[in-house]
């Protein structure tokens, strides 16, 4: 059984500048979630994506935007860049339903100049 | 507003002794699950312990166990026998039936040989 990888690992990117980051589910799971971490805080919830459709999302602008895909990867996409993006982007992948415990990837730490 | 707040910024603990660490939470909503994840220096979150709120019965894991008080919504891990590989930083969590993770700010844990 595999768990969650990400890619990559780290990235530095300009402000204004557009970033992809990539998110393998782990086998079996076919619903991803998105979390945003700056640091010395918890994790913030961006959105979750079930069946290749948004199915929540948090306190976060539309240049956040996501995809997943039928083998239920998924990816993230930050458009228009700003200082304050700079963070750990964590992917968690988990069985769809209520209360289901959620499995973490280990990260990208984004870097924004 | 559901929250989720860990009073102790850092906790530090003799190996081999016990440290209990804190976690109070908000939510109007009934049924939830709380969880204790770990996240070491490697940024791997992993999870720690679940408790179903809707058990009155304390979960425990090995050397890892929780204090579950739902009336006084609070939910504190404790760790006995503290080991090296216990350093971490700890997040108290929750999950609503939306599927989204309430973290805490988290508590760094160091363990003194």
């Amino acid at each position: 059984e595999t768990g969650v990888t990400q890619s990559p690992t780290h990235l530095i990117k300009t402000r204004g500048q557009q970033v992809t980051l990539r998110c393998s589910s782990q086998s079996g799971h076919n619903t991803v979630s998105w979390y945003q971490q700056a640091l010395g805080q918890g994790p913030q919830f961006i959105f979750q994506y079930y069946r290749e459709e948004e199915n929540g999302r948090g306190n976060f602008p539309p240049r956040f935007s996501g995809l997943q895909f039928p083998n239920y990867s998924s990816e993230l996409n930050v458009n228009a860049l700003e200082l304050d993006d700079s963070a750990l982007y964590l992917c968690a992948s988990s069985l769809t339903g209520a209360y289901v415990t959620q499995y973490f990837g280990p990260g990208t730490r984004l870097t924004v100049l | 507003a559901q929250t989720v707040t860990q009073s102790q910024p850092e906790m530090s603990v003799q190996e081999a002794e016990t440290v209990t660490l804190s976690c109070t939470y908000d939510t109007s909503e009934s049924d939830y699950y709380l969880f204790w994840y770990k996240q070491p220096p490697s940024r791997q979150m992993i999870l720690v312990i679940r408790q179903e709120a809707y058990k009155q019965q304390n979960a425990t894991e090995n050397r890892f166990s929780v204090n579950f008080q739902k009336a006084a919504k609070s939910f504190s891990l404790k760790i006995s026998d503290s080991q090296l590989g216990d350093a971490a930083m700890y997040f108290c969590a929750y999950i609503t039936s939306y599927d989204k993770v309430i973290f805490g700010p988290g508590t760094s844990l160091s363990v003194i040989p």
